[in-house]
């Protein structure tokens, strides 16, 4: 079984402050890295999915970066929101393990008015 | 916009008895996948299935699991004889293809008494 890390486990952050937070992976044999956004009572929504190293993907406030030989990917909000307020996951398939993701335990983000 | 969904939300079972679980897949996509999520822990891979057969699965997909797709719509999860530690959020998922986001189901909260 792979390990996949998250960090900081929760964080709590003000209106309108800047994020981030670390997922750590296997440095060798990547494929492939996904981060999700799971609000309470849904289902995870798929945010990025991250192929190459030194990928950064944007998505409005949100981006991400990757760092494969060293087996870590970012998550910067911007500027955070309270409907920003979720569990983000990221999710590591190797070449090795098939198509099996293997999930971190996610970082819960509760951004207050 | 098209979306994953599963049936039922909520299956209470006695031990030993069989579940079905259902999900309908977005209709183009070929990569059909289960978790499942016991409550305070990772959310864990189950399985996958491309082409119509199981492409990888875990070790936690053992021999009272089984996957179909019986119309080419659904895609279900058995479990044959039900025990305790089976009591989880199960979560369905569809791609694309293999590297490409995953879209989840809303979940089915899986109680066994």
């Amino acid at each position: 079984i792979l390990n996949v890390e998250q960090s900081p486990q929760s964080l709590h952050v003000q209106e309108g402050d800047s994020t981030n937070f670390t997922c750590s992976f296997p440095s060798s044999n990547f494929y492939a890295l996904h981060w999700y956004r799971w609000e309470t009572a849904k289902s995870p929504e798929a945010l990025f999915v991250m192929t190459l190293n030194g990928d950064e993907k944007k998505k409005g406030r949100i981006s991400a970066t990757l760092n494969t030989k060293e087996g870590y990917s970012y998550l910067y909000i911007k500027g955070s929101q309270p409907e920003d307020s979720a569990t983000y996951l990221c999710a590591f398939m190797g070449t090795g393990t098939g198509n099996q993701f293997y999930f971190g335990t996610g970082t819960s983000l509760t951004v207050i008015p | 916009e098209p979306e994953v969904t599963q049936t039922p939300s909520h299956q209470v079972t006695q031990m030993g008895q069989e579940v079905i679980l259902r999900c309908v897949p977005i209709s183009n996509h070929l990569y059909f996948y289960w978790y499942r999520q016991i409550l305070g822990q990772k959310v864990e891979f189950l399985v996958s299935f491309y082409n119509n057969e199981i492409s990888e699965k875990s070790e936690i997909f053992d021999d009272q699991f089984s996957v179909e797709r019986p119309d080419g719509s659904n895609f279900t999860l058995k479990i044959r004889s039900t025990k305790l530690e089976d009591s989880a959020m199960y979560f369905c998922a569809s791609s694309l293809g293999q590297s490409n986001e995953q879209f989840f189901g809303p979940g089915t909260r899986l109680t066994v008494l």
